[in-house]
């Protein structure tokens, strides 16, 4: 089935240590996004990607790094640098109407 | 500053009645509106959408209707049912963006149906 799969589904890590959330496509989407959401807000635009090796950043890009080597794959890397990064992480590719489709997304807290 | 824009964090509408979300937007490049629902704990999922050359867009029991002078959007949803209960997110796209068509994001209403 064609899909978007986000691991690991939770996800702890302590201060001061980088960690990566995984995200892969199935769809052959050109365009990929990354998306946080905190409590009682909407989703918040990390970095977005149009196609591979090319990649921009969204509205709240620090404290976080991205790579698009592979169409299928847009890995998030979650640095030291990122001041409050307990959150729900979505990421999201576009088809072909313009909607935007989601993975089941990664809760991280940082411990 | 919100450029999209869902005033009402929570609705509850008793089951059988309308739904009526409402989002209102402030960029005028918006072209393209969607809705999504989401669970708790999942990632959201496409609902319906419609482009700014139309004034209704309707998909079974949801529609969508747009008043682009009033700069406003609704998602009706007629007979609710108990799984209907979500957060729905309101969200625009524009020519105003990257080619990357850009997705802004409401910050959601809560719906709960009631028995």
């Amino acid at each position: 089935d064609g899909g978007i799969t986000q691991s690991p589904k939770y996800l702890f890590r302590k201060e001061g240590q980088n960690v990566t959330l995984s995200c892969e496509q199935n769809l052959n989407h050109d365009a990929m996004y990354w998306y946080r959401q905190d409590p009682g807000q909407g989703l918040r635009l990390i970095y977005y990607s149009q196609i591979v090796n090319d990649f921009q950043k969204g509205d709240i890009a620090e404290g976080y790094s991205v790579s698009r080597e592979k169409k299928e794959s847009f890995p998030l890397t979650v640095t030291s640098a990122q001041k409050n990064p307990t959150a729900f992480y979505l990421c999201a590719s576009r088809g072909p109407y313009n909607e935007q489709f989601f993975g089941p997304g990664t809760r991280l807290t940082v411990l | 500053d919100q450029q999209v824009k869902q005033n009402s964090p929570s609705l509850s509408v008793q089951e059988g009645r309308i739904s009526i979300l409402n989002c209102d937007y402030t960029n005028s490049m918006f072209d393209y509106f969607l809705w999504y629902k989401k669970y708790p704990a999942e990632g959201p999922t496409f609902l319906i959408s419609i482009s700014s050359i139309k004034d209704k867009n309707e998909d079974g029991r949801f529609t969508v209707f747009l008043n682009k002078s009033a700069k406003h959007l609704s998602l009706h949803i007629v007979p609710s049912q108990p799984g209907d209960s979500a957060v729905y997110f309101c969200a625009a796209s524009g020519a105003g963006y990257s080619s990357a068509s850009k997705i802004i994001f409401g910050s959601g209403t809560r719906l709960s149906i009631r028995p």
